[in-house]
């Protein structure tokens, strides 16, 4: 089935540096990727939808200059937290629909846990 | 904006059949789809209704109605591997929109 290979699972920041989070669709080409965070025992808020050679769309709240999204190839997504601080630590998915075929199925890689001391 | 509404919390025992409603508020509603995440994993997809009725995938079934902005999941025949927690998601304007979830506890 279609993966999304999302790296790195586990990271730990010090306050005011940057983290990359990237997401790789691994079988497809994912014109679009969704960028969500979710913080503990919580819904997973949509932060962003990144299109593959075009600007990402930030939700409304999200600080586009915080949480930068590039979106170069098909298969390859980037979201980094910049400067980061305590209150950014949360859990951070990405997600991409396989084809219009499979029902509107979404897969979504394995989830970054940051954490920012 | 979205909105959508799931119970926070649903026990069951092993071998039951439960059902997680969730209705829904939103513009441009294009279908319902439901997701697993147990914890400390990512959501998997279980399921999608964009017409109206039931569908049917092995022991999870879901269920929308488009004039009652309602659907639900049935979860038959219990496992315990079935604990997790369960998020309804709208499809709106070609983006996912997530409930807050419902965590199921299967109990022996």
């Amino acid at each position: 089935g279609a993966v999304v290979s999302q790296h790195p699972s586990r990271v730990i920041c010090k306050s005011g540096t940057s983290v990359k989070i990237e997401c790789r669709s691994l079988d497809f080409q994912a014109t679009t990727m969704f960028w969500y965070r979710q913080f503990p025992k919580q819904s997973l808020m949509l932060m962003a939808t990144s299109n593959e050679g075009s600007k990402a769309t930030y939700e409304q709240g999200v600080e586009k200059d915080k949480f930068l999204i590039n979106h170069a190839s098909l298969t390859l997504s980037t979201l980094t937290v910049t400067s980061a601080h305590p209150e950014d630590s949360s859990f951070y998915i990405c997600s991409a629909r396989v084809s219009r075929q499979t029902n509107y199925g979404y897969t979504f890689g394995s989830g970054t846990r940051l954490t920012v001391v | 904006g979205q909105s959508l509404e799931q119970p926070s919390e649903v026990t069951a025992v092993e071998g039951a059949i439960v059902q997680i409603n969730c209705t829904y508020q939103t513009s441009g509603f294009y279908g319902l789809s439901w997701y697993q995440q147990h914890d400390g994993g990512a959501p998997t997809f279980l399921s999608y209704n964009g017409l109206d009725g039931l569908e049917e995938t092995g022991r999870f079934s879901s269920f929308l109605s488009r004039s009652d902005s309602y659907g639900y999941l049935l979860l038959q025949e219990l496992q315990m591997k079935d604990s997790a927690s369960y998020f309804c998601a709208v499809h709106s304007f070609n983006k996912f929109y997530f409930g807050s979830g419902t965590k199921l506890n299967v109990k022996p």
